[in-house]
Formats: structure tokens, C-alpha cells, sequence
């Protein structure tokens, strides 16, 4: 049972654009959600991260957004650039745990 | 700065056969962890660790073995392959005793393994 999902498997988006990348969990015990990027044939490497006591953190081109009540958080990168092509995943944890739940990943094309 | 290194990063198995996936950090992390991935599945927790001696399941545990002897090494072991563990395998670690100390984890580039 996925508790983490990605409901979009691939986006493509023109360079200067604005790409949002989508996230939805189940299990409402989730308190803290990041986001993780990567390349072929490398390991993911972590972008951005939300605590649930918040609804939005930024880091220059990169904003996480947290929607509780949806139980629903997205990315956006503006402006996006060819070199933001790659696998972005999203997890979530809980208070009490030491593991993540990872998404399915969202490939992402930034077209020149 | 080596991070975390992953060998071998290419297997072919048959059914049936065994084999240990290394895992080494140089960060003196405590928490490492395997991951597999799988199309459609995103990254699902096999077996982590809080420290050296400290083992515990994830998600998908079953088939696979750990052992945390040091503070540098987390090998996975497959003890009889079966194809439904053709995969790509990523260890990670983490500051402190677990991931939600930094929200971070430190992962190798990935073993792909082939189980026929």
C-alpha cells in the first residue's frame, strides 16, 4: 500500500517556466516531507525539505508547499532549466520512525 | 570526499545464488539503510541501522540479511536470489541515530542487480 504517491509519472516543461511537481500521502501521522532529485545512474541527492508546522519553505528557484488538510504538498521551480531534467521523489516520515516513504518519482524534462 | 560507496555497482545472478552488496560511508554516519527501486515503486526501505550493532526491518525485508559489525559498513546479503530481487540497490546514511536528526540522507550511486 503506497502511502506516499506521485500521480504523475512525467512532466515536460519549457525553460523559464514554472514546473510543479505534485505529492499526496495517506497517513495523516506524517509530520515532515521532503523532496529528492535524480539523475540517471546516481543516487538521489536531497532538495528541499517542510516540517508540517509549516506550509511553505523556499530556496532560491525551489518551493515545497504543505496543504494538511489535502494531505497534499507540491514543488515548484522558477524559473526551470535544463538542468533541473531529472527524477524527483518525495517522502514523508513520521514522528517516531526511522525510515521514509518515498513516492514513485515524477521525471521531469525542461525543454531548451 | 568518498560519501558513501556502493560496490559492486553491476551483478548478474542466477537463481539461487548468493552474494553480499557493500556499503561503506566515510562520514561516521550512525543510521545507514538499503533501498530498493523498483519501476512503479518508488524507493522502498529494505533494512536500516541505528549504530553499530543495531539492525531493523523496513518494508520489503524479506530475502535479504544485515549485519552492522562497524560504524563504516552496512553489507546486504542475499542468501538465494530470486528473480523477483532484480533491482537497483541504494544504501544511505544519515547524521545522528536516524534520518529526522538533519531530514537528509547520504546516498551511494546504486547497485543494479540481475537475477535470472
Amino acid at each position: 500500500d503506497q502511502q506516499v504517491k506521485q500521480n504523475s509519472p512525467s512532466l515536460s516543461v519549457q525553460e523559464g517556466r514554472i514546473s510543479i511537481l505534485n505529492c499526496d500521502y495517506t497517513n495523516s501521522m506524517f509530520d515532515y516531507f521532503l523532496w529528492y532529485k535524480k539523475y540517471p545512474a546516481e543516487g538521489p541527492t536531497f532538495l528541499i525539505s517542510i516540517s508540517s508546522i509549516k506550509d511553505k519553505n523556499e530556496d532560491g528557484r525551489f518551493t515545497v508547499f504543505l496543504n494538511k488538510s489535502a494531505k497534499h504538498l507540491s514543488l515548484h521551480i522558477v524559473p526551470s532549466q535544463p538542468g533541473d531534467s531529472a527524477v524527483y521523489f518525495c517522502a514523508a516520515s513520521r514522528p517516531t520512525g526511522n525510515q521514509f516513504y518515498f513516492g514513485t518519482g515524477t521525471s521531469l524534462t525542461v525543454i531548451p | 570526499n568518498a560519501g558513501v560507496t556502493q560496490t559492486p555497482k553491476f551483478q548478474v545472478l542466477k537463481t539461487g545464488q548468493s552474494m553480499t552488496l557493500q556499503c561503506a560511508q566515510d562520514m561516521n554516519h550512525e543510521y545507514m539503510s538499503w533501498y530498493r527501486q523498483d519501476p512503479g515503486m518508488g524507493l522502498r526501505l529494505i533494512h536500516y541501522s541505528v549504530g553499530a550493532g543495531i539492525t531493523d526491518q523496513g518494508e520489503v525485508p524479506n530475502g535479504y540479511n544485515v549485519s552492522r559489525s562497524t560504524t563504516e559498513d552496512f553489507p546486504l546479503r542475499l542468501l538465494s536470489a530470486a528473480p523477483s530481487q532484480t533491482s537497483v540497490y541504494f544504501c544511505a546514511s544519515s547524521y545522528g541515530a536516524g534520518p529526522l536528526n538533519t531530514g537528509e540522507l547520504f546516498f551511494g550511486e546504486g547497485s543494479r542487480l540481475t537475477v535470472l
